[in-house]
C-alpha cells in the first residue's frame, strides 16, 4: 500500500526556518518524481515544488523561489522541504504528493500544517 | 502560466441529482486535464486523469471529457459522500474548486 507521511509542520514566526520531511513507503520511491503541494486556510491548492527521480531537476513557483528547497533521500525514501525566510502567507497544509506521469499526484500525504505568525 | 477557471465556485444539489462542473483553460492544453475531490480535513483524491480516464476505484458515476480549453467533469448521481470540494488541474497549476454542498 503507498503511504506518504509528512512531518515537521509547526507554529514559526515570520523570517524564521522549518524543515518539513515526507516518509514515503509501498512503492519505489526513486522511480517517481515528487511534489510538494500547499493550501492556505480556506483557499484552494497551490503547487510548490517538484524534483525529479535523481534529484537532478528541482521546480518552484514563483512566490517560493530563492526561499524554499526541495530536496530528496532516495536511500531513506524521503522528500524535504526545507523552508527559509517564512511569511505569513507561506501559513498552509503542506501535502506531499507523487506524481505518476499522465496521473499526476496519484497519492497524497495527509498533510502538516505550517503557521507562520509571531 | 495557464490559468484554469472553474465554473461554477458553488453548486447546491440534492441527492441523484446529475452534476457538472466546467474547467476553462486560458490556452489549449489538449488532454492534460485532471479532476480532484476534497473533503474537509482530507487530502485531495485523484478521480479522473488525462481528461476522461476514471482513476482506479472512483465510482462510474464519475466521468470526464473535453479538450483544449472545456473541460467537464460530471457527476451522474450525485451521492452523499459527494459532498466536497472538486478541483481541476493541468501540471503546475490548479483550477480555484468548486464546492458542492447539500440543497
Amino acid at each position: 500500500e503507498v503511504q506518504l507521511v509528512e512531518s515537521g509542520g509547526g507554529l514559526v514566526q515570520p523570517g524564521g526556518s522549518l524543515r518539513l520531511s515526507c516518509a514515503a513507503s509501498g512503492f519505489t520511491f526513486s522511480s517517481y518524481w515528487m511534489s510538494w503541494v500547499r493550501q492556505a486556510p480556506g483557499k484552494g491548492l497551490e503547487w510548490v515544488a517538484n524534483i525529479k527521480q535523481d534529484g537532478s531537476e528541482k521546480y518552484y513557483v514563483d512566490s517560493v523561489k530563492g526561499r524554499f528547497t526541495i530536496s530528496r533521500d532516495n536511500a531513506k525514501n524521503s522528500l524535504y522541504l526545507q523552508m527559509n525566510s517564512l511569511r505569513a502567507e507561506d501559513t498552509a497544509v503542506y501535502y506531499c504528493a507523487r506524481e505518476d506521469g499522465p496521473r499526476p499526484f496519484d497519492y497524497w500525504g495527509q498533510g502538516t500544517l505550517v503557521t507562520v505568525s509571531s | 502560466d495557464i490559468q484554469l477557471t472553474q465554473s461554477p465556485s458553488f453548486l447546491s444539489a440534492s441527492v441523484g441529482d446529475r452534476v457538472t462542473i466546467t474547467c476553462r483553460a486560458s490556452q489549449g492544453i489538449s488532454s492534460y486535464l485532471a479532476w480532484y475531490q476534497q473533503k474537509p480535513g482530507k487530502a485531495p483524491k485523484l478521480l479522473i486523469y488525462a481528461a476522461s480516464t476514471l482513476q482506479s476505484g472512483v465510482p462510474s458515476r464519475f466521468s470526464g471529457s473535453g479538450s483544449g480549453t472545456e473541460f467537464t467533469l460530471t457527476i451522474s448521481s450525485l451521492q452523499p459522500e459527494d459532498f466536497a470540494t472538486y478541483y481541476c488541474q493541468q501540471l503546475r497549476t490548479f483550477g480555484q474548486g468548486t464546492k458542492v454542498e447539500i440543497k
